[in-house]
């Protein structure tokens, strides 16, 4: 069956550090795997899309890493900030459909 | 740029009535746009894919005769929950794509439903 799994449901980290999120699916080919930012009661923000054929995606103190062997992708936070303090969803279409499906989330807490 | 907005944000209806919740694409045109429920520390599940002027394909286990979906113009979708029932009861969030050549969503605020 198609999973997606996002590390563990809680990371909490001090202000100034990098914070690193894991995504892992099975049975999915994505074209594109997206991430996405959700604060508590309010919709999914859109942070960063990297393509099958990117090793490496960057934006300002974002980067995402896919592996499309090992079936993973990376989203680190450099530098964090309490501001930062939030949900973190990984999404993947399959095979290039329009279409997406996520993962749990986790959720990022910045201590000051 | 692609700013979405529901409406309402918070809706409390009894059960057996109709709730009906709008969708819309404020600064683009929207081709395409998805119906989501979500239950809390749950993950985002899609209910329909909805485009403009042809009929929603819901997801399945989604039953279409409860949850209408309508998606009239380029920038407005409805969802209506007909005849609720407490375990409707969710956050309901839209999101639309339609920017050409592009595969990110951009989501509306979501729609909390409580069904009394």
């Amino acid at each position: 069956s198609q999973k997606i799994e996002q590390n563990s449901e809680a990371l909490n980290i001090q202000e100034g550090k990098t914070a690193t999120l894991t995504c892992n699916y099975t049975n999915y080919s994505p074209a594109y795997l997206q991430w996405y930012r959700q604060d508590p009661g309010r919709g999914p923000v859109f942070l960063l899309l990297i393509r099958e054929n990117e090793k490496e995606k960057r934006k300002e103190r974002l980067k995402v890493t896919f592996d499309t062997t090992l079936k993973q992708s990376l989203f680190h936070i450099t530098a964090s900030q309490p501001a930062d303090s939030a949900t973190y969803l990984c999404a993947l279409d399959n095979s290039n459909d329009y279409k997406l499906s996520f993962g749990a989330g986790t959720t990022v807490t910045v201590r000051a | 740029g692609a700013v979405v907005s529901q409406h309402p944000s918070r809706v409390i209806c009894k059960s057996g009535t109709s709730v009906k919740i709008e969708c819309r694409s404020l600064d683009f045109q929207a081709t395409t746009m998805f119906w989501y429920r979500q239950f809390p520390k749950k993950s985002l599940m899609l209910m329909a894919t909805s485009n403009e002027g042809s009929k929603a394909t819901y997801e399945q286990g989604v039953e279409k005769d409860k949850f209408l979906i309508n998606h009239a113009s380029l920038t407005l979708s409805t969802l209506t929950v007909t005849s609720a029932h407490p375990e409707d009861s969710s956050f309901y969030i839209c999101s639309a794509s339609g920017l050409a050549g592009t595969y990110e969503q951009y989501f509306g605020p979501g729609t909390r439903l409580t069904v009394t």
